[in-house]
């Protein structure tokens, strides 16, 4: 079946810059997602990008797409310690079903 | 504020037990999803509804009984559970043909013991 595919752990020193990445099998999907977890919280959406855009900012945020490898990749500029938490990256074709990766825990060191 | 809430929030329950899970959503989509978080696992999905009719169901046994009274109201009933049906359990919503950008709750951490 068709796969997302995560690292687990990612461990950056506050303020610099965060990099998560996420790789894909489907290439019918049309839309990469990007979400949060906090301790006992739900999933945060926090940005998604269309199949036919490269890149995408919003703030602190920078998606990157790179369709033909089917690679994405997540940058949080200036990491704080509220960025702390499990980030996942889910694949859809806009059928209901998301492919979920497994998350990855960013732990920010002083 | 995620706009979708879920009840309660931590529930313990024997295995002889019969409960129910409740998920409102405040956001006017028009599907509901129910997932299972265990650890270590990647999320899955166990029922969607659209449009108040269920149109997916991925093998959950049916210990596990979903009900979508309309549009705003998601409930999953619990019957006869077993240890290893312990995780989180999140809703979630979304607006059919708005990228199924999906909205999470804050999730009921159940304990089957």
């Amino acid at each position: 079946g068709e796969d997302v595919e995560q690292s687990l752990f990612l461990s950056v020193r506050e303020g610099d810059s965060s990099v998560i990445n996420c790789t894909y099998t489907d290439s019918s999907s049309t839309y990469l997602y990007w979400y949060k977890q906090e301790p006992g919280a739900g999933l945060q959406l926090l940005t998604y990008i269309f199949s036919n855009m490269d890149m995408k900012q919003d703030q602190r945020l920078t998606v990157l797409l790179n369709k033909k490898d089917k690679h994405l990749s997540l940058r949080i500029a200036d990491t704080q310690t509220g960025d702390s938490a499990i980030y996942f990256c889910a694949a859809g074709r806009g059928n209901y079903q998301l492919i979920w990766g497994a998350g990855t825990k960013l732990i920010i060191k002083p | 504020e995620t706009g979708v809430t879920q009840t309660p929030r931590h529930l313990v329950m024997g295995m002889t037990n019969k409960k129910s899970l409740k998920c409102e959503q405040h956001l006017g989509h028009n599907a509901m999803y129910w997932y299972k978080q265990s650890a270590k696992k990647p999320l899955e999905l166990m029922f969607v509804y659209s449009l108040e009719e269920r149109v997916e169901n991925n093998s959950v046994p049916s210990r596990f009984s979903p009900e979508c009274p309309n549009s705003s109201h998601l409930f999953l009933h619990l019957h006869t559970l077993q240890p290893e049906d312990s995780a989180l359990y999140l809703c979630a919503s979304s607006q059919v043909g708005a990228a199924d950008t999906q909205y999470f709750g804050p999730g009921t951490r159940l304990t089957v013991l």
